[in-house]
């Protein structure tokens, strides 16, 4: 059992570029999520889905977009990616109203 | 609305004990406590469900004042490993497990 997966571990982008980070995970859980956290401070929900095809805007989305296609899968889209954009994002699942479990996060900078 | 942990930050001697705390402005379902180590994904420590359950950790205890709105974790006898800030996520209505996470406590532990 993997857990949660995210890939890359770390990114370097350059401003107006996108990328999509990846997130995979294997417990057969139906709520997923997406968090940034910058230093000093708390998870900010970016986005999160209760099931495949299941998508809802969290605190912070703007600049992002997620697809759910599979249980498995949220993958999580920067467009034009601005220096605002710099931060850890972790990717967590849990099996409905449970705790979350937490992948081990993608650094990214925007420069 | 995210809540408010005290105190930001606590330093104590192998053996003793401290209370760290998470209060919110809005009624709360359940509050949630998470355990961050530097450079490392946030670690599930418990949860506490509006009308008294509570799931979670053996050695770490908690309570949860739903009419004040607060939550309090309790780090008995303290070892070196409960260093780490600890996050509390507050969640408002039952059924989206969406969390709005505080700033942290950080607990330095030492010998």
């Amino acid at each position: 059992n993997a857990g949660v997966t995210q890939t890359p571990k770390f990114r370097i982008l350059k401003i107006g570029q996108s990328m999509t980070l990846q997130c995979t995970q294997d417990m057969n859980h139906n709520y997923m999520y997406w968090y940034r956290q910058d230093p000093g401070m708390g998870l900010k929900l970016i986005y999160y889905s209760v099931g495949a095809g299941i998508t809802d805007k969290g605190e912070v989305p703007n600049g992002y977009n997620v697809s759910r296609s599979t249980t498995e899968d949220f993958p999580l889209r920067l467009e034009l990616a601005a220096p605002s954009q710099t931060s850890v994002y972790f990717c967590a699942s849990s099996y409905d109203v449970h705790e979350q479990y937490f992948g081990p996060g993608t650094r990214l900078t925007v420069t | 609305q995210q809540p408010v942990q005290s105190p930001q930050a606590v330093i104590l001697r192998e053996g003793e004990d401290a209370v760290i705390n998470c209060s919110s402005s809005k009624a709360l379902y359940s509050v949630h406590w998470y355990r961050q180590k530097h450079g490392e994904a946030p670690v599930f420590l418990m949860i506490l469900l509006k009308g008294g359950e509570q799931k979670g950790h053996e050695k770490i205890s908690a309570s949860f004042n739903e009419k004040k709105q607060q939550s309090s974790l309790y780090l008995t006898a303290s070892q070196l490993s409960y260093s780490g800030t600890y996050f509390c996520g507050t969640e408002h209505n039952y059924g989206n497990n969406r969390l709005a996470f505080g700033k942290g406590n950080q607990v330095v532990v030492i010998p």
